[in-house]
């Protein structure tokens, strides 16, 4: 079985652009969350999506925004990127999302550089 | 923020030898997991214990829960070279489906 696959794996984009990133999770697998990590804040999470519907939001500005696919893929957004947004952004998956006992996947990560 | 501290920041230890880490987290969970991250790449999921879990063990890894003193502690036993990479606790709360992750513990293994 294919594992948590993310889209591209490095990026390089300028202050005051929009970035979009891709995350196909493991087939069955119907949530997928969003992360954040940096050396300053360490792992921090974004948003986790479940049947298309966000059910979980973290800390974030509005300039970060994602979605779902019927297909349980998942996008996520950046506007207006600021250098304190350079990160490597991961994404995992897991199966039913509820109850919390199940195993989370997660994908190699996006490196975000922002310039 | 983050939900726990992970200690020691940094380990260096001598191949073969054991490695424990500790974990603090500071509310009820539902569960801990550990996962392993080499180099900056994505997480690899470790073990999961559950709040009525006291220890459980999978290969050379061994995590006990305390859920008195809000710690776990990971224990690698006969390290290997390619046990080097940063180790993270993340907890789950009752009722919240996201991971809440500690600070990492990064390991060396010396050859």
């Amino acid at each position: 079985k294919a594992g948590v696959t993310q889209t591209p794996r490095y990026l390089i984009k300028t202050r005051g652009q929009q970035v979009t990133l891709s995350c196909s999770p493991i087939s069955g697998h119907r949530s997928v969350s969003w992360y954040q990590q940096t050396p300053g804040q360490g792992l921090q999470f974004l948003f986790e999506y479940f049947s298309e519907t966000q059910r979980n939001k973290g800390n974030f500005p509005g300039r970060f925004s994602g979605r779902q696919f019927s297909n349980s893929r998942s996008e996520m957004n950046v506007s207006t990127l600021e250098l304190g947004d350079s990160a490597l952004y991961l994404c995992a998956s897991r199966r039913s999302g509820q109850g919390g006992h199940d195993t989370q996947y997660f994908g190699p990560g996006t490196r975000l550089t922002v310039l | 923020s983050q939900q726990g501290e992970e200690d020691p920041q940094a380990l260096s230890i001598q191949e073969g030898e054991n490695a424990t880490m500790n974990c603090s987290y500071k509310t009820s969970i539902n569960n801990l997991q550990w996962y392993r991250q080499n180099s900056g790449r994505g997480l690899v999921h470790l073990i999961l214990i559950r709040s009525n879990e006291r220890e459980k063990h999978s290969g050379r890894l061994r995590v006990t829960l305390d859920t008195s003193k809000k710690s776990s502690s990971l224990l690698i036993t006969a390290s290997r070279a390619a046990d080097t990479a940063s180790y993270f606790c993340a907890t789950r709360y009752f009722g919240n489906e996201k991971l809440t992750f500690g600070t990492g513990t990064r390991l060396t293994i010396i050859p």
